[in-house]
């Protein structure tokens, strides 16, 4: 099987823009969740699309968004861009069939904003 | 105080050694996870933990439910080894939201 992919790979903005980012779950895998990576905060859960339906939702502003389609890949959105939105975001894909789930990660998409 | 810690923070070997990082937690779990993730941001998931221990090649996880503490072991480390590894915690069945520890980065000298 294919692994998690998530498209851009590296990304520059400059602030007030916005930014989408994509992921594609590994074949069969109908959970999809976001992850920012920061050196001062480290790894933190954004947000988990389940069968379209956002299923949970970390600490994060409204201005991150996310969708997920009926082929389970997933779509993030951050809008307004300020600087501290620089980080690694990270998608991890899991089967999520009622069991305990290992999470397989992407490759992560960095996003610089300017 | 944070749901779930990691000791140490730094962890600097020789080539050869034996290594252990330790994480504690402090809430109900389904899974606990280790994660490695290399220079560039990669994350590979190492092991997914409920009870017991679980070994593959040179690494050997460790779980212990009643005392909310896992520990991660690295025999013969190499300089391959030298990466970030980050424990995590699945709180739920029905949900896969995690609790990210704040890793331990290694390096293995030769």
């Amino acid at each position: 099987k294919a692994g998690v992919t998530q498209t851009p790979r590296y990304l520059i903005k400059t602030r007030g823009q916005q930014v989408t980012l994509s992921c594609s779950p590994i074949s069969g895998h109908r959970s999809v969740s976001w992850y920012q990576q920061t050196p001062g905060q480290g790894l933190q859960f954004l947000f988990e699309y389940f069968s379209e339906t956002q299923r949970n939702k970390g600490n994060f502003p409204g201005r991150f968004s996310g969708r997920q389609f009926s082929n389970s890949r997933s779509e993030m959105n951050v809008s307004t861009l300020e600087l501290g939105d620089s980080a690694l975001y990270l998608c991890a894909s899991s089967a999520s069939d009622g069991r305990i789930n290992e999470q397989f990660f992407g490759p992560g998409t960095r996003l610089t904003v300017l | 105080k944070n749901e779930v810690e990691q000791s140490p923070q730094n962890l600097t070997a020789q080539e050869g050694e034996f290594i252990t990082i330790n994480c504690s937690y402090s809430v109900g779990i389904s899974a606990l996870h280790w994660l490695q993730q290399h220079p560039g941001g990669g994350i590979v998931s190492l092991f997914m933990l409920s009870s017991g221990k679980k070994k593959h090649g040179r690494l050997i996880a460790t779980i212990n439910i009643q005392e909310k503490h896992s520990s991660l072991h690295i025999t013969a480390s190499h300089p391959r080894d030298s990466a970030v590894y980050i424990c995590h915690l699945s709180r739920s069945y029905n949900t896969d939201k995690l609790i990210f520890g704040t890793g331990t980065r290694l390096q293995v000298f030769p």
